[in-house]
């Protein structure tokens, strides 16, 4: 039962160094999402996709990049890592649920990755 | 837009005490879907149960229960009979409509309450 797999755990980042989160699934769930918590703060939604080529900015996408090339795959790409993207990252999966409206389908989380930009 | 409200930072219960945690919302859309999410010091974030705008009866997923009450737009989460593994931080999170608007898809959350059960 792998579910949302997120590779690093942990990292820590140099100011202006690159780098990108990887997010996998295996549950061919449409939509997938990338979210970043602060510390004491909920989640909120950097990207998200509804299928493989089709991506669209959340509320905090500055800094950030993403791509969908295959149905289990949504990488987070960091350019130029700043001391504000300190955070942790969350990814997540969803199914599509009913397409004429509100889907019951809760989101599947990773366990997070832990980023520190120095 | 859609909003989440938990009033509640921080909150001390007994053992075996149940428990309200609140969560207020608003939104425009017509139909729309409430969940709670447990997070664990660990840090991972566990569904809990979901509520449907248009479900009439409220939810319950074992000793989790949700109060809807959808003229106040509340979705508040009682758990019963609270154990030391009950403490965390818990989230409430909105999804909207989906219909041919696939933004209403992503989850908006809340700030989240702590939870500390005490023995």
């Amino acid at each position: 039962n792998a579910g949302v797999t997120q590779t690093p755990k942990f990292r820590i980042l140099k100011i202006g160094q690159s780098m990108t989160l990887q997010c996998a699934q295996d549950m061919n769930h449409n939509y997938m999402y990338w979210y970043r918590q602060d510390p004491g703060m909920g989640l909120k939604l950097i990207y998200y996709s509804v299928g493989a080529g089709i991506t669209d900015k959340g509320e905090v996408p500055n800094g950030y990049n993403v791509s969908r090339s295959t149905t289990e795959d949504f990488p987070l790409r960091l350019e130029l890592a700043a001391p504000s993207q300190t955070s942790v990252y969350f990814c997540a999966s969803s199914s599509t649920g009913s397409p004429l409206g509100y889907s019951n389908q809760p989101q599947h989380f990773g366990d997070g990755t832990r980023l520190s930009i120095l | 837009a859609q909003k989440i409200t938990q009033t509640q930072p921080g909150m001390f219960v007994q053992e075996k005490e149940a428990v309200t945690l609140d969560c207020t919302y608003d939104t425009s859309d017509q139909s729309y879907g409430l969940f709670w999410y447990k997070q664990p010091s660990s840090g991972e974030m566990i569904f809990l149960i979901y509520q449907g705008s248009y479900d009439e009866q409220n939810a319950t997923e074992g000793r989790y229960s949700l109060n809807f009450q959808k003229a106040r737009k509340s979705a508040n989460l009682v758990i019963s009979a609270s154990q030391l593994g009950d403490s965390a931080m818990y989230f409430c999170a909105m999804r909207g409509s989906v219909g041919s608007n696939f933004g209403n898809e992503k989850l908006t959350f809340g700030t989240g309450t702590r939870l500390t059960i005490i023995p």
